[in-house]
């Protein structure tokens, strides 16, 4: 089982529309959670950090479940802007594991 | 405040060489991760340094190797080059803790 799963979609969503992601993790020694997001052919960069009373920035929600091992994110009202590849991130004490990613197209 | 400054930004190697990546994390970082990823693929964790020390290392063979020199920038070797070695390598640094973490923006090798 991989350390970290994504829906790798692509998630082809309007301008405006809420749209979610879904993540989950194997390893129960995990110790702090992002969301990173990486645009093609750059390198990734740090969305959110994402805490267990679940937090919020802007458009952006993040939750963590650690019963179930599981993180969303929530982007609402959608830009397009927002077009790229959100990583999903497991900090374990031992190795930072990425998500392969889900892919967001944002369309007018 | 530089963020973490990679070099080179682009390598060709030939198949059965060596290459040298190199990654300068911001300032007061102690931590460094290299990661590759290839074309289409996610990120594949590579190396792990702090302080000086290799903490972890990921699924590859020994000819990617690595250290952190004192003032905790950092190096990459590729030895044996093969084909498939081609990718983004990137490097990240934090300052340890539950914080997020800076990359840099990539070397991209090319290996023919």
């Amino acid at each position: 089982r991989k350390e970290v799963e994504q829906d790798p979609g692509p998630f082809n969503v309007p301008e405006g529309a809420t749209v979610a992601f879904n993540c989950t993790y194997s390893n129960s020694a995990s110790q702090s959670f992002f969301w990173y997001r990486q645009d093609c052919r750059k390198e990734p960069k740090l969305l959110m950090s994402v805490y267990s009373s679940g937090n919020e920035d802007g458009r952006f929600t993040a939750q963590l479940n650690r019963a179930s091992q599981y993180i969303s994110l929530l982007i609402r009202d959608s830009k397009l802007s927002d077009s790229a590849t959100y990583l999903c991130v497991v900090h374990t004490p031992y190795a930072l594991n990425f998500g392969k990613g889900t892919s967001l197209l944002v369309t007018p | 405040e530089a963020g973490v400054t990679q070099s080179p930004t682009h390598l060709i190697k030939t198949r059965g060489q060596q290459a040298t990546l190199r990654c300068s994390p911001i300032s007061g970082h102690t931590s460094v991760y290299w990661y590759q990823q290839a074309l289409g693929l996610g990120l594949q964790f590579l190396l792990w340094y702090d302080e000086g020390e290799e903490r972890n290392r990921g699924n590859f063979p020994p000819r990617f190797s690595g250290r952190q020199f004192p003032n905790y920038s950092s190096e990459l070797n590729v030895n044996a080059l093969e084909l498939e070695d081609s990718a983004l390598y990137l490097c990240a640094s934090s300052f340890q803790g539950d914080y997020g973490y800076t990359f840099g923006s990539g070397t991209r090798l090319t290996v023919v």
